[in-house]
């Protein structure tokens, strides 16, 4: 079994709403990251938790703000977006940082659709 | 430093025919390599990897060969469906690093 669970599939908000974007996995993956998405591009990476330390911030605003509160959760706090910041936002893990054996496979959740009103 | 250099899309086919979208990389070392699938309104699921030199990855009839001497790692399948209608990334990652490289994608069209 190889899933990642993200919640809300899908979020509106406003400029000035505080809000969450949620990922779970129970694969016993040590590492987990946030990429953003937006229409046709690839994948951007944002952050990145390796035994759930911060290990990678791609320079990202501070209105992004990652918590990862044990090795199976990582959340995603959003606070005074602004309308770009809308697109798919994606969740991954890879079973052990730096494995020669998994060749660092990175397992991606279903995502969430943000929208910023 | 590294990177990844996909055939730009779209490409259209019909239903049956022989696909190959064409992927290169520039890496140190030995990178491992990836392709994911994107379906619409979806995230990327991993189609197949390849960990060394000479390895073939293989999924759902697709199939790619780590070519070290040609920097390459072609996706092909030898007859295509509607349901293969989707965004395909080629993408690269080394050992002992969390990071992994997209290529830009290439959307794929099968008519019916």
């Amino acid at each position: 079994d190889t899933e990642v669970t993200q919640t809300p599939k899908h979020l509106v908000m406003g400029m000035t709403n505080k809000k969450s974007l949620k990922c779970e996995q129970h694969m016993g993956h040590r590492a987990m990251y946030w990429y953003k998405q937006k229409a046709k591009k690839p994948p951007e990476l944002m952050f990145v938790y390796s035994y759930e330390k911060l290990s990678i911030n791609e320079s990202v605003p501070s209105r992004f703000s990652p918590e990862c509160p044990n090795s199976s959760l990582l959340n995603l706090h959003l606070h005074a977006l602004q309308p770009e910041d809308s697109a798919l936002y994606l969740c991954a893990s890879s079973q052990d940082p730096g494995s020669s054996s998994s060749g660092n496979t990175i397992y991606f959740g279903e995502g969430s659709w943000l929208t910023v009103v | 430093g590294n990177s990844v250099t996909q055939m730009e899309g779209p490409v259209t086919l019909s239903e049956e025919a022989f696909l190959t979208i064409n992927c290169t990389y520039t890496a140190t070392g030995y990178p491992s390599l990836f392709w994911y699938v994107q379906y619409p309104g979806e995230g990327l699921q991993l189609l197949l990897k390849a960990t060394k030199a000479d390895d073939k990855g293989s999924n759902k009839g697709f199939e790619a060969t780590y070519r070290k001497e040609t920097t390459s790692f072609h996706l092909e399948k030898g007859s295509v469906q509607v349901s293969d209608s989707a965004v395909y990334f080629c993408a690269l990652g080394h050992l002992r690093d969390d990071k992994i490289i997209f290529g830009k994608g290439t959307r794929l069209h099968i008519l019916p």
